[in-house]
């Protein structure tokens, strides 16, 4: 069974950063392309970025929204996906979720951003 | 960028009613468009995936058809449980954008 955990939400003031993690299992990690996606409170979803495999050179693409500011890593040793968010601002606050190549998500992590 | 227009943004429909939702991509995306399902406080749930494959373990109930740029997830028969929002996604090319989502709710 595919799961995905997201952890690392929290409240942060705006211009600081935090860094999510999100742990796989399940499945073999270093195959897929990992992504990112977001909630606003009340709203639509929003992709904000993907990290493709080692066979596609851990390439990533993002969001405008986001380009800049926020960076997506990966570690396959660990089963891991990261999203670092620096320069944070009120309209970043959501929830984030991972997925598994936009099929299968996790539950989510919510991100305050306020002072 | 690639639009994905999604109508209508809520309706209102009765158990063992047929339900369609449709998504208008602004330019061509071949059949690289997703639906989702998504309850409140849950993550979305995928139903459908390259237009009109079924995901599994997903009732059959639930379809998906194209043509052109417009894409249509249907219900035949609406359920209790089907009471959610729905969202489309367009992966043909970067960024990835959903469209604005389809509140359904019991009339």
């Amino acid at each position: 069974e595919v799961q995905l955990v997201e952890s690392g939400g929290g409240l942060v003031q705006p211009g600081g950063s935090l860094r999510l993690s999100c742990a796989a299992s399940g499945f073999i990690f270093s195959d897929h392309y990992m992504d990112w996606v977001r909630q606003a409170p009340g709203k639509g979803l929003e992709w904000v970025g993907r990290i493709r495999n080692k066979a596609n050179s851990y390439t990533t693409e993002y969001a405008a929204s986001v380009k800049g500011r926020f960076t997506i890593s990966r570690d396959d040793s660990k089963k891991s996906v990261y999203l670092q968010m620096n320069s944070l601002k009120i309209e970043d606050t959501a929830v984030y979720y991972c997925t598994r190549s936009m099929g299968d998500w996790g539950q989510g992590t919510l991100v305050t951003v306020s002072s | 960028d690639i639009q994905v227009t999604q109508s209508p943004s809520s309706l209102s429909a009765s158990v063992g009613d047929r339900v369609t939702i449709t998504c208008r991509a602004s330019q061509g995306i071949r059949n690289d468009l997703t639906w989702y399902q998504q309850k409140p406080g849950k993550a979305p749930k995928r139903l459908i995936y390259a237009a009109f494959s079924l995901q599994s373990g997903v009732p059959s109930r639930f379809s998906g058809s194209t043509s052109g740029t417009e894409f249509t997830l249907t219900i035949s028969s609406l359920q209790p449980e089907d009471f959610a929002t729905y969202y489309c996604l367009q992966h043909n090319s970067y960024p990835l954008t959903f469209g604005g989502g389809t509140k359904v709710d019991i009339k």
